[in-house]
């Protein structure tokens, strides 16, 4: 399987821009690329999804390349609440299975 | 707004017997799926399942494991012979269509699974 790879973790302040980068080398010619958030012990919440250049909707904004192997999520004016894992998932290209990215733990600061 | 839901929340079990865990997707969906998340690491899928058959699983999805639609609401998983690494958090999750056809998967809370 393709690896699907995200930073461990990354710090921001409150009102600041973030941008979340996941490598998908391999990923299926078919697929969207979907951005969940996850809070402790609760079910990853969908944010957006993408097939293509770039998504925006009212939380989050999506930047894909034109050879997407990868994705930045961008999270303008973050705040506390935005405290969270933040996953990428995409289909595998050789095998089509779903595959969640490494995870990415956001800490906001006030 | 519809929300996939998941019972129990918590189960404690002995190594070996039998777990079944639960799930009600949204009523409109057609795809279903389960995922794990061992404590501290990532998601893993672990099966779809689409007009009553398995239509992706991964290589943790073994013989232990099976998935049944018994209703028209309900979406299952057993772990026959429940193993210390089962130990982990279960999710389920809908979706209208396809994930490849940009569709939305819906998770429930999960079911906290502690074998011992």
């Amino acid at each position: 399987l393709a690896k699907t790879t995200q930073p461990i973790s990354m710090d921001s302040y409150e009102g600041q821009e973030v941008n979340i980068t996941c490598s998908h080398n391999n990923i299926a010619t078919n697929d969207y690329i979907t951005w969940y958030q996850q809070f402790p012990s609760q079910g990853p919440r969908f944010i957006i999804q993408g097939y293509k250049t770039k998504v925006t909707n009212e939380v989050a904004s999506l930047f894909i390349p034109a050879d997407r192997k990868s994705s930045t999520l961008s999270l303008p004016r973050v705040s506390l609440s935005d405290t969270a894992v933040y996953y990428c998932l995409v289909g595998d290209g050789n095998t089509d299975k779903l595959i969640f990215g490494t995870g990415t733990r956001l800490q906001v600061f006030p | 707004e519809p929300e996939v839901t998941q019972t129990p929340s918590h189960q404690v079990t002995q190594m070996g017997q039998e777990v079944i865990l639960r799930c009600v997707p949204i009523s409109n969906h057609l795809y279903f799926y389960w995922y794990r998340q061992i404590l501290g690491q990532k998601v893993e899928f672990l099966v779809s399942f689409y007009n009553n058959e398995i239509s992706e699983k991964s290589e943790i999805f073994d013989d232990q494991f099976s998935v049944e639609r018994p209703d028209g609401s309900n979406f299952t998983l057993k772990i026959r012979s429940t193993k210390l690494e089962d130990s982990a958090m279960y999710f389920c999750a809908s979706s209208q269509g396809a994930v490849i056809i940009q569709e939305t998967q819906y998770f429930g809370p999960g079911t906290r699974l502690l074998v011992l």
